[in-house]
């Protein structure tokens, strides 16, 4: 089974700090994505990364920035955290070239900005 | 983008099937229709998905209509895990973007 793990299931941090969140896969996917989930309006993608070094914005990229160093590791960093960006973080992972092939979750990251 | 609609939630019995409608009357020829679910505290759950014809795995069946503007998720013998959000969501070759709408929530009772 795909394996896709968060490096934190909680995490508490302070506005104006810089927050890293480290999404790490075992199963040798190309496509690995972040999503935020927020009560009422679903997930949202905030960005993908189809290769290692490349990365593509997705609806709501502001705020933040990604790093795709190896295959097997996406983060995601906000540059400035604020307290609109409290949600659940969700970091996801796919094989092959398009967007028909399943994506697979890890369980979540729940942040929190003091 | 396509759109899915789906009811906001539904009840079922511990040991029976469940259906799940899902529509999605703007559906393209290309369109996959992917099924996912969310257990409580957890990230959501790769369940199925299908381009025309039917699709069976060990979690359950999608039966996709024949016009694929509506579709089923069938789970054969729900059980209290089953209990989720169900997601069906409509995805492009071309696009890598999943658009979750609101999901039906089920409720299995004991």
């Amino acid at each position: 089974d795909v394996k896709v793990t968060q490096s934190s299931r909680y995490l508490v941090k302070r506005t104006g700090e810089k927050v890293f969140l480290e999404c790490v896969q075992d199963m040798d996917h190309e496509n690995m994505f972040w999503y935020r989930q927020d009560p009422g309006l679903g997930l949202r993608l905030i960005y993908f990364s189809y290769d290692v070094k490349m990365k593509e914005k997705g609806d709501i990229p502001e705020g933040y920035s990604v790093s795709r160093e190896k295959k097997e590791r996406f983060s995601l960093i906000l540059e400035s955290a604020s307290t609109n960006q409290t949600s659940m973080y969700l970091c996801a992972s796919s094989f092959g070239a398009g967007g028909n092939q399943p994506q697979h979750f890890g369980d979540g990251t729940r942040l929190s900005i003091l | 983008d396509a759109k899915t609609t789906q009811p906001n939630s539904m009840e079922s019995n511990e040991e029976e099937p469940v259906h799940l409608p899902c529509n999605h009357s703007t559906i393209s020829g290309t369109d996959y229709i992917h099924w996912y679910r969310q257990l409580p505290s957890q990230g959501p759950e790769y369940v199925i998905h299908g381009l025309t014809s039917n699709v069976n795995n060990r979690m359950a069946s999608l039966a996709i209509a024949e016009d694929r503007k509506s579709s089923t998720l069938i789970l054969h013998r729900a059980t209290l895990r089953d209990a989720a959000v169900y997601y069906c969501i409509l995805s492009m070759d071309s696009s890598y973007k999943l658009i979750f709408g609101s999901g039906t929530r089920l409720l299995v009772r004991p």
